[in-house]
């Protein structure tokens, strides 16, 4: 089944503004990732946030998570026409206080920022 | 340079065929993945080795086996492929997932069956 939901499905923003998206899973993590997928390539890895961590920066990347809500926001700044490309959240699931990289995809943002 | 790479780019066969996919990774990882990308961007695991033992293996068809001869090196091979099967198949790397560490993915096949 499907463990994260991130929302907007898409999201179109004039350059220099910021971008945020959402995204939700179900069942108890270990991390959450954020990646980047360029259209017709590979995924590129942000950021990661441990379940005990609550924010992380990364240049113009912010990331936080809510375990309580079972809920991720990442939030870029002063977006460039560069950053046009899908967004996706992984989670990590803990079992038995172990990761075993067995990440959980979510559909994704498509983002699309116009100079 | 390239840190995981995959060939071929594209694939493109009829229903039936038998085909491979191959994954190479230099950045010294010991643990490679396979996922499964369809049309709508949805990205699923299929199967991961580290240090060439088989450690998730989720709900595929028995058509798809994963080979890994060594832990640099991840092949995916396909029997009697169906038009369901078309798709873009990433390769990916991490070191060993204990602590949860983010993964290098390589470029995709694009897999398409007639």
């Amino acid at each position: 089944s499907q463990q994260g939901e991130e929302d907007p499905q898409a999201l179109s923003i004039q350059e220099g503004e910021n971008a945020t998206m959402n995204c939700s899973y179900k069942t108890s993590i270990n991390n959450l990732q954020w990646y980047r997928q360029n259209s017709g390539r590979g995924l590129v890895h942000l950021i990661l946030i441990r379940s005990n961590e609550r924010e992380k920066h990364s240049g113009r990347l912010r990331v936080t998570l809510d375990t309580s809500k079972k809920s991720s926001s990442l939030l870029i700044t002063a977006s460039r026409a560069a950053d046009t490309a899908s967004y996706f959240c992984a989670t990590d699931p803990l079992r038995g206080g172990t990761s075993y990289g067995k990440l959980t995809f979510g559909q994704g943002t498509i983002l699309t920022v116009h100079p | 340079d390239t840190a995981v790479s995959q060939t071929p780019k594209y694939l493109v066969t009829q229903m039936g065929n038998d085909k491979s996919i191959k994954c190479e990774q230099n950045l010294g990882h010991d643990t490679m993945y396979w996922y499964k990308q369809d049309s709508k961007k949805f990205l699923k695991i299929m199967f991961s080795y580290n240090n060439k033992e088989l450690i998730i293996n989720e709900t595929v068809p028995n058509r798809f086996s994963p080979k890994s001869p060594d832990k640099a090196h991840l092949n995916l091979h396909i029997n009697s492929l169906e038009l369901g099967d078309s798709a873009v198949y990433f390769c990916a790397s991490s070191q060993t997932p204990g602590q949860g560490l983010e993964q290098y993915f390589g470029p995709g096949t694009r897999l398409t069956v007639t």
